[in-house]
């Protein structure tokens, strides 16, 4: 099982363009999660989905859209990027709560900078 | 004021120390309370979780929530240098089944040979 994979791994994007990130788990979880991670701030939830076909916003989800076409893929979009976007994003999925922690599974993070 | 604080280092400590790393938070409602461990250039693991106030064992790590004082614990004995990385509280409220995770900030630990 290759878990939770991102793409791409790194992107540098100017002003003002746009571009999508790629999540893709081969876990069959329902729940699958996206995050930023800037120094000092910890990571914070932009969106996340409990479904094929749902999603939700998360703490920061302004200046993102995302989309959960198929059980196993959550895409994050930026349509404007702006330098505050310049983070690390994690994408993650776990299984529906069953009387216990429902473990998030992490990517190995894509890596944005914009200029 | 954040909803949960965590001292960001870093923390440097020689091998074979006792590490004792920390968190306070402000929501009651948060249920679960875990720690993360996260390699330089990788995605955070989760290390263990805890549902209730006490200790919980898991070879030379302890964790400990004390509820009544919002405060979790993670203790590292025996401190290795794989040990060295970047340990990240968190606590989550069930929102539709779903676990919503807030960070702490993350403290960068270092333990030297």
């Amino acid at each position: 099982n290759a878990g939770v994979t991102q793409t791409p791994k790194f992107r540098v994007l100017k002003t003002g363009q746009s571009m999508t990130l790629l999540c893709a788990q081969d876990m069959n979880h329902e729940y699958m999660y996206w995050y930023r991670q800037d120094p000092g701030m910890g990571l914070r939830l932009i969106h996340y989905s409990v479904g094929e076909g749902t999603t939700a916003k998360g703490e920061v989800p302004d200046g993102y859209n995302v989309s959960r076409l198929k059980k196993q893929n959550f895409l994050l979009g930026l349509e404007s990027a702006a330098p505050s976007q310049t983070s690390v994003y994690f994408c993650a999925s776990s299984k529906p709560l069953a009387g216990g922690n429902n473990e998030q599974f992490f990517g190995p993070g894509t890596r944005l900078t914009v200029l | 004021q954040k909803e949960v604080e965590q001292d960001p280092g870093p923390l440097s400590v020689p091998e074979g120390a006792i590490v004792s790393l920390n968190c306070t938070y402000s929501n009651s409602a948060f249920q679960y309370f875990m720690w993360y461990r996260q390699y330089s250039r990788k995605g955070p693991e989760l290390l263990m979780y805890t549902y209730s106030s006490g200790n919980k064992e898991d070879g030379r790590f302890t964790a400990q929530v004390d509820k009544s004082s919002k405060y979790i614990s993670l203790f590292i004995r025996d401190s290795q240098p794989s040990d060295s990385a970047t340990y990240l509280c968190a606590m989550s409220e069930i929102i539709q089944g779903a676990q919503k995770l807030v960070f702490g900030q993350g403290t960068r630990l270092t333990i030297n040979p």
